[in-house]
C-alpha cells in the first residue's frame, strides 16, 4: 500500500526566502506526481505535475522535481511572499491517489 | 469556464437519513473521483470512475455509493450517514488517468449528527 509522507509538517520562513519542500512515497510505479496548493477553507489548486517519466516541471517561482528510484519528490520556492502561505499537498498516482498530509507554509512579511 | 461544481457546500443532517452530494464537470473529462479530508488524516479517496458506468473503490469506499450515468455528472450518495462521515469532501476530475492533473470542487462540508 502506498505510503506519502510529507515534511516538514509546517514552515514560517521570512518573506523573500527560497525554501524546499519534501515528499517521499514507498511504491515507485507510479503514473505522476502532483503538487497542489490549499488555502483555508478552500479546494485544491494543481501546482504542477510531473509524469513519472520526467525529472523536473517549473512553473514561475515553483520548480517540482522526481526522483522515483528513491521515491522522492521536492518542491522549489524561489523568493517567497506572504501570498505563498498556504498548505502544500503532494499526490502520487498509482491505482489510486494517495495523498501526504501536507507541509503548512507561512511566510511572514 | 473550466469547473467542478459541488453541491450543496454545506450539510448539516441527522443519523440514517439518505443524502447524495452532486459533482459535475463542464470539461469534458474521462476520470472523476471523490475524496474525503479529516484532520490529523489528509485526503483519502473514496470513489473513482474510469469513464461512464466505470466506478471502482478507492482507499475508503465504505458507507458511500456513487454511479456514473453521465460523462460529466458523478454523484456521491450516503445511504445512512453516520456521524463517523462527518468530514469536508472533495470531487475532482482530470483527462485520462495518469495524462492530466486533477481539477477540484471547492468542497461540500457535511455535519451528521
Amino acid at each position: 500500500k502506498q505510503e506519502v509522507t510529507q515534511i516538514p509538517a509546517a514552515l514560517s520562513v521570512p518573506e523573500g526566502e527560497n525554501l524546499v519542500l519534501n515528499c517521499s512515497f514507498t511504491d515507485s510505479a507510479i503514473y505522476n506526481l502532483q503538487w497542489f496548493r490549499q488555502d483555508p477553507g478552500k479546494g485544491l489548486t494543481s501546482l504542477l505535475l510531473i509524469q513519472s517519466s520526467q525529472r523536473e516541471q517549473t512553473s514561475g517561482r515553483l520548480n517540482a522535481s522526481l526522483d522515483k528510484s528513491s521515491g522522492r519528490s521536492t518542491l522549489y520556492i524561489a523568493a517567497s511572499q506572504p501570498g505563498d502561505s498556504a498548505t502544500y499537498l503532494c499526490a502520487v498516482d498509482n491505482n489510486d491517489m494517495r495523498f501526504g498530509a501536507g507541509t503548512r507554509l507561512t511566510v511572514k512579511p | 469556464e473550466a469547473q467542478v461544481t459541488q453541491n450543496p457546500r454545506y450539510l448539516i443532517t441527522v443519523t440514517g437519513k439518505k443524502l447524495t452530494v452532486t459533482c459535475s464537470q463542464n470539461m469534458n473529462h474521462e476520470y472523476m473521483s471523490w475524496y474525503r479530508q479529516d484532520p490529523g488524516l489528509g485526503l483519502r479517496q473514496i470513489y473513482y470512475s474510469m469513464n461512464v458506468e466505470v466506478t471502482d473503490k478507492g482507499d475508503v469506499p465504505e458507507g458511500y455509493k456513487v454511479s456514473r450515468k453521465e460523462k460529466r455528472n458523478f454523484p456521491l450518495i450516503l445511504e445512512s450517514p453516520s456521524p463517523n462521515q462527518t468530514s469536508l469532501y472533495f470531487c475532482a476530475s482530470s483527462s485520462p488517468k495518469g495524462t492530466d492533473t486533477q481539477y477540484f470542487g471547492p468542497g461540500t462540508r457535511l455535519t451528521v449528527l
